[in-house]
């Protein structure tokens, strides 16, 4: 049951620069996306999200993008910093059942 | 505000033994999820409560696992007989309305030998 997709299990990159995390989702009810934050040893924490009628959402140094056309998603993390290092999921949920799923997440390290 | 509580941490059982799980949701949440995550996977979801009622089990091994909402709060998930693939990360979560985030618990890490 892939409907939601993270195709890159790691990402690297230089502290202070950009991180771009993609999701992409094939389920066209799904309306609502969330990207999550998690830890080792802990639950994931929610991030951002957006719903549908938008194609972007900010939230200081996060950014979502949302292309409906292209079932994708993007997270946009300016500056990165050392302490974003972490499992980052991507997740989508339909409003006429609320039933949430997630990718398979992408592991971000941010190197000092 | 109380996060979502979950109990045990931790477990380890034998194979063909039983075990439950319990979920403590934040108050006034409507809606209840278990996910399994298996090492190096996303969380899958089991089953999602709303209310006391089930919205979607399709994903849930029903010969083995099975789930309730007492009066539309608390919630438990059972495995018996446990197998050797049902080591994971059992976690709860829970929203308050629909197209909400949901708040997620600490887990429950099942060891299955």
């Amino acid at each position: 049951d892939q409907q939601v997709k993270q195709n890159s299990p790691s990402l690297s990159v230089q502290e202070g620069r950009i991180s771009i995390l993609n999701c992409d989702y094939t389920n066209s009810m799904f309306d609502y996306f969330l990207w999550y934050k998690k830890y080792p040893a802990e639950g994931p924490t929610f991030l951002i999200s957006i719903s549908s009628i938008k194609d972007k959402n900010e939230d200081g140094r996060f950014t979502v993008f949302l292309n409906k056309s292209a079932k994708h998603l993007s997270l946009h993390i300016v500056p990165s910093q050392p302490g974003d290092s972490a499992v980052y999921f991507c997740a989508a949920s339909a409003r006429y059942n609320n039933d949430m799923r997630f990718g398979a997440g992408t592991r971000l390290t941010v190197k000092p | 505000e109380a996060g979502v509580a979950q109990s045990p941490r931790y477990k380890i059982i034998e194979k063909r033994q039983s075990v439950a799980f319990w979920c403590n949701p934040i108050s006034g949440h409507a809606t209840l999820y278990w996910y399994q995550q298996i090492l190096g996977q996303g969380p899958k979801l089991l089953i999602q409560f709303q209310n006391n009622g089930v919205v979607d089990d399709s994903q849930l091994p029903k010969d083995r696992f099975s789930a309730e909402r007492l009066k539309g709060v608390d919630s438990t998930l059972k495995i018996q007989p446990a197998k050797l693939e049902d080591s994971a990360v059992y976690l709860c979560a829970s929203s308050h309305t629909v197209n909400t985030e949901a708040f997620f618990g600490q887990g429950t890490r099942l060891t299955v030998v």
